[in-house]
């Protein structure tokens, strides 16, 4: 089993739409959890991190954490075409300073 | 600078090959990473510096692989007697303090080992 586990589409949604990207992960005692966007060919970039149960909203982005469940998502409303790109997951290890990040999820925002 | 610089963009090395890659990060922050991704995957962590501290290096794949920072500023990842599994892009993220939550990545150096 992958620490950090997230689906790797395509997703293909139409512009305008809420956008659901999930994520797994297997280290039951993981407390920060983050997600990034990567644009092809492109260094990621950290669009939300989130440390306690419930939702986190930032502008059109919503990240929701259920530890329990060992699940964090991320929402993106009212979705645009530049809303494509792969979607990383990233989970901290521990007391350590590294981030296990998911193969990523490909969004693709139809117009 | 204003953000993490990564030299060179591109590199082609021959099989055998040593190279040198250079991050220099963000000014003031404490925490260098040094991660690994693979066409198609998620960055993989190879190493982590607090100042000039190699604090972590757990994640670098081989002995052919080494990194520093000695100055607390700049930073080498090298890698010696490359193999064509080594092919992949490098990316060097740093942050002021420890908390990985900050991370601001480079643009990264695409190695293809020939």
């Amino acid at each position: 089993q992958k620490e950090v586990e997230q689906n790797s589409g395509p997703l293909s949604v139409p512009e305008g739409a809420i956008a659901s990207l999930n994520c797994t992960y297997s280290d039951r005692g993981s407390q920060s959890f983050f997600w990034y966007r990567q644009y092809s060919g492109k260094s990621p970039e950290l669009i939300m991190s989130i440390y306690s149960n419930g939702d986190k909203e930032d502008g059109r982005f919503t990240a929701q954490l259920n530890k329990a469940s060992q699940y964090v998502s991320l929402l993106i409303r009212d979705s645009q075409p530049s809303d494509s790109a792969t979607y990383l997951c990233a989970v901290r290890k521990g007391a350590t300073n590294k981030l296990i990040f998911g193969t990523g999820t490909l969004l693709a925002v139809q117009p | 600078g204003a953000g993490v610089s990564q030299s060179p963009r591109y590199k082609v090395a021959k099989r055998g090959q040593d190279v040198a890659l250079r991050c220099d990060p963000i000014s003031g922050h404490v925490s260098l990473f040094w991660y690994q991704q693979a066409l198609g995957q998620g960055p993989e962590f190879l190493t982590y510096f607090q100042n000039e501290a190699q604090l972590d290096k757990s994640g670098l794949p081989s002995d052919r692989f080494f990194a520093e920072r000695p100055e607390g500023s700049v930073s080498t990842l090298k890698i010696q007697r490359t193999q064509q599994e080594d092919s992949a892009v490098y990316l060097c993220a740093s942050s002021l303090g420890s908390d990985p939550g900050g991370y601001t990545f480079g643009s990264g150096t695409r190695l293809t080992v020939v």
